[in-house]
């Protein structure tokens, strides 16, 4: 599976979107872009992903550069409650194992 | 709450008892993983089953650890001599296989192990 970079760290500002990048410049055709969150002591949550095309849900929305080579994930409306860990992880669409590998993440606070 | 359930929360035990956790994954799905995570780390795979095989081990699992998942439904993690170094979340995840081999995972809220 390809290697995902993202920014260690960002700040957002309550009620603002939150724009969060990240690099897979190795990504292959097979794989898609996973997003996660984990918010602190929790398990990991599940937001969104996506193969080519840009991904909307009640969540986020996920957008894929035209090359694949880099996406961004943006909360619409950052909250409080968004403070968290987001993780991109790129995993292939098939063979014989799902496992996803976590990176460090980038830990977003979003503040009053 | 992701319909995957985890117990117990929290166990603290002393090195060198043995601990089991339970999973129990979403009915319908078939896949089931373990993943460690320690602090300030993002989790990592230890194991998955598809049913009631176990189909892949990290390095990570060394041979203190055995997880099993029988008739295909909850599984259980077994650390036996655990050492300090043991002390993590243990998450479970599971997951279901689309068409196209599209597969979303959802965690559990894991096991905090602390082992003194």
């Amino acid at each position: 599976d390809a290697k995902t970079t993202q920014p260690t760290s960002m700040d957002c500002a309550e009620g603002r979107a939150a724009n969060l990048p990240c690099n897979h410049s190795t990504i292959s055709g097979n794989e898609y872009v996973y997003w996660y969150r984990q918010i602190h002591s929790q398990g990991p949550q599940y937001i969104i992903h996506g193969l080519k095309n840009n991904e909307t849900n009640e969540m986020a929305s996920l957008i894929i550069t035209e090359d694949r080579k880099s996406s961004t994930l943006i909360l619409p409306h950052a909250t409080l409650r968004d403070t968290a860990v987001y993780y991109c992880i790129v995993r292939a669409r098939s063979g014989n194992t799902g496992k996803l590998i976590f990176g460090q993440g980038t830990t977003l606070q979003v503040k009053p | 709450d992701t319909g995957v359930s985890q117990d117990p929360r929290h166990k603290i035990t002393k090195r060198g008892q043995n601990v089991t956790f339970r999973c129990d994954p979403i009915s319908e799905h078939n896949r089931l993983y373990w993943y460690r995570q320690t602090l300030g780390q993002g989790p990592e795979f230890l194991t998955y089953f598809q049913n009631e095989a176990q189909l892949e081990k990290s390095r990570l699992l060394s041979d203190r650890f055995s997880a099993e998942r029988p008739k295909g439904s909850f599984s259980t993690l077994e650390i036996q001599r655990t050492e300090q170094g043991d002390s993590a979340m243990y998450l479970c995840a599971s997951s279901i296989r689309g068409r196209g081999g599209q597969e979303t995972q959802y965690f559990g809220p894991g096991t905090r192990l602390l082992v003194l």
